[in-house]
C-alpha cells in the first residue's frame, strides 16, 4: 500500500517535444505529491508539487496532473531541453508524528535529444 | 527552498571501520531531517527519520545499531555507518524538512573496501 509506480523506466523525445512520465499510488492517506529532478552523482531536487484537492499546477515549463479518483498524477515537461535530460521521480508524502515521509517511484531516465 | 550540504562528498573505507556523514541545513531550522540511501540505478529508499532532541525512527530492515543517527542540533544531523562491510557500499542522501517540502543534500558515495 505504500508503494509508488511510475513509468516508463526510460524515455527518449527529441528537443521541444513533451515528455509525459506517470505515477501510480494505492495508499489514499497521501496528501502530497511532489517531482524530483536528480542529475548522475547529485541530491535530488524539488521540481514541483501538488495537493490532491487540486487537479493541475504549472511552475514555468513543468505541469503536474493529478487525478484523485483514479489515484495517478503525471508530470508534463513542455519545451523539452538537452539540459532536462535527467532522471525524474514522482513521490508521495504521508504526514506523520515525527515528519512528512515520502515514498518515491523508481524513476525515469529522460534523454531529450537534438 | 532549504540549502542543504553535505560531508563529505565521497569517502573510501576499509572493511570494519566506521565512517561518519554530516548534513547540515544551511538556512533553515530542521526539526526534522532524514536520511536515505540510493543504489545505483535505483530509486531512493528512507532509511530514517531524525527530530532534533529525540530518537531516530528506523525504516523496516535498517539495522539501527549499524546506522548511528544524531541530530544534535536544528542545523546538523549526522549518519554514523559502524563496522562498514562492502556492501554498504551506497550514495547516501540527507534532506530537511520545510513543511511539506523536503530539501535534499548532494548526497555522499561511500565506497567500502
Amino acid at each position: 500500500q505504500q508503494q509508488v509506480k511510475q513509468s516508463p523506466q526510460s524515455l527518449i523525445v527529441q528537443k521541444g517535444g513533451i515528455p509525459i512520465i506517470n505515477c501510480a499510488y494505492e495508499n489514499t492517506a497521501f496528501d502530497y505529491f511532489p517531482w524530483y529532478q536528480q542529475f548522475p552523482g547529485k541530491g535530488p531536487a524539488l521540481l514541483i508539487a501538488i495537493r490532491p484537492d487540486v487537479s493541475e499546477k504549472k511552475e514555468g515549463r513543468f505541469t503536474i496532473s493529478f487525478n484523485k479518483s483514479a489515484k495517478q498524477f503525471s508530470l508534463h515537461i513542455m519545451d523539452s531541453q538537452p539540459g532536462d535530460s535527467a532522471t525524474y521521480f514522482c513521490a508521495a508524502s504521508l504526514s506523520t508524528g515525527g515528519g512528512n515521509k515520502l515514498t518515491f517511484g523508481t524513476g525515469t531516465q529522460l534523454k531529450v535529444e537534438l | 527552498g532549504a540549502v542543504v550540504s553535505q560531508h563529505p562528498s565521497w569517502v573510501i573505507c576499509k572493511s570494519g571501520t566506521s565512517v561518519k556523514i554530516e548534513c547540515r541545513s544551511l538556512d533553515f531550522q530542521a526539526t526534522t531531517m532524514f536520511w536515505y540511501r540510493q543504489f545505483p540505478k535505483q530509486s531512493l529508499m528512507l532509511m530514517a527519520t531524525s527530530n532534533e532532541g529525540s530518537k531516530a525512527t528506523y525504516e523496516q530492515g535498517v539495522e539501527k545499531d549499524k546506522f548511528l543517527i544524531n541530530h544534535a542540533s536544528l542545523t546538523l544531523s549526522t549518519l554514523t555507518v559502524t563496522s562498514a562491510h562492502p556492501e554498504d557500499s551506497s550514495f547516501y542522501i540527507c534532506s530537511v524538512q520545510s513543511y511539506y517540502e523536503q530539501y535534499f543534500g548532494p548526497g555522499t558515495r561511500l565506497t567500502v573496501t
